[in-house]
């Protein structure tokens, strides 16, 4: 079964400044990745996706972005933090090609000051 | 119209009551359902898929319409452990994306 690792678990960041958040996936290989946000109180929002190294889907106009050096990392950053970037960011991964079943990572709990 | 519509409760509710929750969803195409849970400051974690036949694990029954394009999820004998959002979750129009409601919050009271 595949293990998701995200870090930092928690971070505290003033306004302004960069972001650099990390998804690593153990337990499977070449699989469908997704970043999401999940502000306080609400659902989850799809940020970003990947179906392989190099390739990022953006799914919503924003300051963040995504990057996936490997074909098991997925890297979220942003040069310059805004306050509503405060919220919930969970990476998740597809098991395999024949389901839709998505597993997700611990999550990182930002909050920009 | 939201794509995944559900009740945000939240649904207070004595141990061992039979509760149920609905959700309703727009993209007919939709082929894959499920419902996840989510304990407070946590990931969501996927509590079951739901097939055309309806299926059960356990305590928990979900069930789909498809002509209403809409799934439920029956929890018998509810526990205190049970206290979660539950997540009404479909595929998008893409197979790729999922799709998730805001979720149905569960309190279950001793």
């Amino acid at each position: 079964s595949q293990t998701i690792h995200q870090w930092p678990a928690t971070l505290v960041q003033p306004v302004g400044s960069p972001l650099s958040l990390e998804c690593t996936v153990e337990g499977t290989s070449n699989p469908n990745l997704y970043w999401y946000r999940q502000a306080a109180g609400r659902g989850l929002q799809l940020l970003f996706y990947s179906v392989g190294i190099g390739q990022i889907s953006s799914e919503v106009p924003q300051n963040l972005s995504a990057s996936r050096p490997q074909d098991r990392q997925f890297i979220l950053s942003s040069k310059k933090l805004l306050l509503s970037d405060s919220g919930f960011y969970l990476c998740a991964s597809r098991r395999y090609s024949g389901s839709y079943e998505q597993y997700f990572g611990p999550g990182t709990r930002l909050t920009v000051t | 119209r939201k794509e995944v519509e559900q009740d945000p409760g939240p649904f207070n509710v004595p141990e061992g009551a039979t509760v149920a929750f609905n959700c309703t969803y727009s993209n007919s195409a939709s082929q894959s359902f499920f419902w996840y849970r989510q304990d407070c400051r946590k990931e969501p974690k996927l509590l079951m898929s739901v097939y055309s036949s309806g299926n059960e694990d356990g305590r928990f029954t979900a069930q789909l319409n498809r002509a209403s394009q809409y799934i439920s999820l029956l929890i018998r004998d509810s526990k205190l452990s049970d206290s979660a959002t539950y997540l009404c979750v479909v595929n998008g129009e893409y197979g790729n994306k999922l799709v998730f409601g805001a979720g149905t919050i569960l309190r279950v009271k001793s």
